[in-house]
C-alpha cells in the first residue's frame, strides 16, 4: 500500500509557468514532509522540506503549501524554468528512520 | 557531496547468480539505506541501518540481505538474482544534527537480471 501518494505522474508546462504536484499520506505520524528532485542519471537530492507545525514554505521559486487537516502538501514551482525539467518526489517520515516516497512526477518545462 | 561511493555503477547478471552491491560513506553517519527505484513505483526502501551489525527491513526486503561490518560500509546482497530484481538501487545516508530529516543518495547502481 502506497503510504504516500502523488499527483499527476507527468506534467508539461511552458517557460515561466507553473508548476504544481501534489501529494497526500494517511500516517498522521508523519512529521517530515521533504520534496526531491532527481536528474537523469542522478540520485534524488533534497530540495525544499517543511514539518506540519507550518502552513507553507518558500525557497527562491520553489514552494510547499502543507495542510494538516487534509494530510496533503504540495510543491509549487514559480517562472518554471527548463532546467527544471526533472523527475520530483515527495515523501514523508516519522522522527524515526523510515521515509515513504511518492510514485514521482516527471516534469518538463518546455522553452 | 556527501561521499556516498556506489559499486559497481553498473551490471549485468543472469537468473539465480548472487549479487552484491556496496555503498561507501565517508562521513561516518549512523544511518544507512538501500532503496530500489522503479518506473510507477517511486523509491522503495528495501534495508536499512542504525549503526554496526544493526539493520532492519523495508517495505520490499523479499529477497535481499544486508550487511554492515563497519561504519562506512553497508552491502545489499541479492541471493539468488531473480528478474524482478531487475531495477536501479540507491543507497542513501541520514544526516544527524540541524536537519535530521535529509537523506543524501549515491548515484545509483542499474542492475540487469537477465
Amino acid at each position: 500500500q502506497q503510504q504516500v501518494k502523488q499527483s499527476p505522474q507527468s506534467l508539461i508546462v511552458q517557460k515561466g509557468g507553473i508548476s504544481i504536484i501534489n501529494c497526500a499520506y494517511e500516517n498522521t505520524a508523519f512529521d517530515y514532509f521533504p520534496w526531491y528532485q532527481q536528474f537523469p542519471g542522478k540520485g534524488p537530492a533534497l530540495l525544499i522540506a517543511i514539518r506540519p507545525d507550518v502552513s507553507e514554505k518558500k525557497e527562491g521559486r520553489f514552494t510547499i503549501s502543507f495542510n494538516k487537516s487534509a494530510k496533503q502538501f504540495s510543491l509549487h514551482i514559480m517562472d518554471s524554468q527548463p532546467g527544471d525539467s526533472a523527475t520530483y518526489f515527495c515523501a514523508a517520515s516519522t522522527t524515526g528512520n523510515q521515509f515513504y516516497f511518492g510514485t514521482g512526477t516527471s516534469l518538463t518545462v518546455i522553452p | 557531496d556527501a561521499g556516498i561511493t556506489q559499486s559497481p555503477r553498473h551490471k549485468v547478471t543472469e537468473t539465480g547468480t548472487p549479487v552484491t552491491l556496496r555503498c561507501h560513506q565517508t562521513e561516518n553517519h549512523r544511518y544507512m539505506y538501500w532503496y530500489r527505484q522503479d518506473p510507477g513505483h517511486g523509491l522503495r526502501l528495501i534495508h536499512y541501518s542504525y549503526g554496526v551489525k544493526d539493520t532492519d527491513k523495508g517495505e520490499v526486503s523479499d529477497g535481499y540481505s544486508v550487511s554492515r561490518s563497519k561504519t562506512e560500509d553497508f552491502l545489499l546482497t541479492l541471493e539468488s538474482a531473480t528478474s524482478s530484481q531487475t531495477s536501479v538501487y540507491f543507497c542513501a545516508i541520514r544526516k544527524t544534527g540541524a536537519n535530521t530529516g535529509e537523506l543524501f543518495f549515491g548515484e545509483g547502481s542499474r542492475l540487469t537480471v537477465l
